[in-house]
């Protein structure tokens, strides 16, 4: 079983659509939560942190359950500037900073 | 500009002939690491430095070496690449901060084809 799993995808969601991605991490020591974003072929960038509390930014809503080992996040009324691959990033942090990444879940936003 | 430089974007080799990818950060992070991305396998880490002189295996090191001799460059060196090494490489830089804060810097990326 992989470490950090994620929807398989992809996601093709007209404009103005809601999408919820999902995450599983099997390391029930893990310390910290992201959600990232990667355009084809390039850096990935830092979209939101995840808190246990829940948390949201604009149309971003990233939630968390620590018992469940299970992670969100939900994009409210789809851009067209959306799509690209979410990454799903979980820190071990086994006496340092160990991030381990999801294989990413693909979405295309459609006109 | 706060930023991660690696170079070069692009590398085509062939087996055997030893490389090094540069990655360089000038936010003073004592985090430094490498990645390599290939298609349905996600980000994989190569090594990690926790600061200078200090460095460690990540999940896939095999093949490969870093050194960290100063805070800002983290080289990946290949010593005799094999074409089971083409991929998307990445750096990325980190402070050691709270838990939940951390936030990664990337570098653009280097794709390496090994013939």
């Amino acid at each position: 079983r992989k470490e950090v799993e994620q929807d398989p995808g992809p996601f093709n969601v007209p404009e103005g659509a809601t999408v919820a991605f999902n995450c599983t991490y099997s390391n029930s020591a893990s310390q910290s939560f992201f959600w990232y974003r990667q355009d084809c072929r390039k850096e990935p960038k830092l979209l939101m942190s995840v808190y246990s509390s829940g948390n949201e930014d604009g149309r971003f809503t990233a939630q968390l359950n620590r018992a469940s080992q299970y992670i969100s996040l939900l994009i409210r009324d789809s851009k067209l500037s959306d799509s690209a691959t979410y990454l799903c990033v979980v820190n071990k942090g086994l006496g340092g900073q160990n991030f381990v990444f999801g294989p990413g879940t693909r979405l295309s936003v459609l006109p | 500009e706060a930023q991660v430089t690696q170079n070069p974007r692009y590398l085509i080799t062939v087996t055997g002939k030893k490389l090094t990818v540069t990655c360089s950060q000038n936010m003073n992070h004592e985090y430094m690491s490498w990645y390599r991305q290939d298609p349905g396998l996600g980000l994989r880490q190569i090594y990690y430095s926790m600061n200078v002189e200090v460095t460690d295996k990540g999940d896939v090191p095999e093949g490969y070496k870093v050194s960290r001799k100063e805070k800002r460059n983290f080289p990946l060196i290949l010593e005799s690449p094999s074409p089971n090494q083409t991929s998307l490489y990445f750096c990325a830089s980190s402070l050691l901060g709270s838990v939940g804060h951390e936030k990664l810097f990337f570098g653009s990326g280097t794709q390496l084809s090994v013939l």
